[in-house]
């Protein structure tokens, strides 16, 4: 079964300072996608940055980057110069090619940036 | 401008009441999906639609249904069978494909009273 594992369920980081949320994913299936997004407290999901199971370099989107580890079977987000508006709930998630599109989310990890 | 729009933004039911949650894009995506997150949890899949009069059950569907007549609105109705239907409701569409990201409405905060 597929499954999405974020063992943080909270961070603090401070202003200016760089983060790596957690993500651990698992599926049989070769074809897949990593998404990482970010929820504010007014609940929106915000896409943030995607990694293809079959891409060759690490995914980067402005401040955010994703250190794909296939044989480990990880997927961290990294956030460089966290701003305080970086702080939010953030989803790691996967779809996998023959399962209709669907997301499978996980838990998720609370983001604090500090002062 | 282009997006996903859900409405309304809170919902209060009563027990016993069916309610329908709207949800309208315009993006021209095919797929569209609904997902419940309780609190402090991720997001799961209630039911997801591919093609317009096609639609199939996800991981939760119990309790809930859809339809999907138009290719820019995919409506959700909680009945009354849904035991704990208090959740927030996020809708969601994409173009059909792996790579591709699924963009979300704004929500639907549904509270049974």
């Amino acid at each position: 079964a597929q499954k999405i594992t974020q063992t943080q369920p909270g961070m603090f980081v401070q202003e200016k300072e760089a983060v790596t949320l957690d993500c651990t994913y698992d599926t049989s299936d070769p074809s897949y996608g990593l998404f990482w997004y970010k929820q504010p407290s007014s609940g929106e999901m915000i896409f943030l940055i995607y990694q293809g199971s079959y891409d060759q370099q690490n995914a980067t989107e402005g401040r955010y980057s994703l250190n794909f580890q296939k044989a480990r079977k990880s997927a961290n987000l990294v956030i460089s110069a966290s701003q305080l508006g970086d702080s939010a709930m953030y989803f790691c998630a996967m779809r996998v090619y023959n399962q209709g599109g669907k997301l499978i989310f996980g838990q998720g990890t609370e983001l604090s940036v500090k002062p | 401008d282009g997006g996903i729009t859900q409405s309304p933004k809170y919902l209060f039911r009563k027990e016993g009441q069916n309610v329908t949650l709207s949800c309208e894009q315009n993006l021209n995506h095919d797929a569209m999906y609904w997902y419940r997150q309780d609190p402090g949890q991720g997001l799961r899949l209630i039911y997801y639609s591919q093609i317009v009069n096609d639609f199939q059950k996800g991981d939760i569907a119990e309790g809930y249904s859809v339809s999907r007549e138009k290719k820019e609105s995919f409506p959700l109705t909680v009945t009354s069978a849904q035991k704990n239907p208090t959740a927030f409701y996020l809708c969601a569409s994409s173009i059909v494909g792996t790579s591709n990201e699924q963009f979300f409405g704004p929500g639907t905060r549904l509270t049974v009273l």
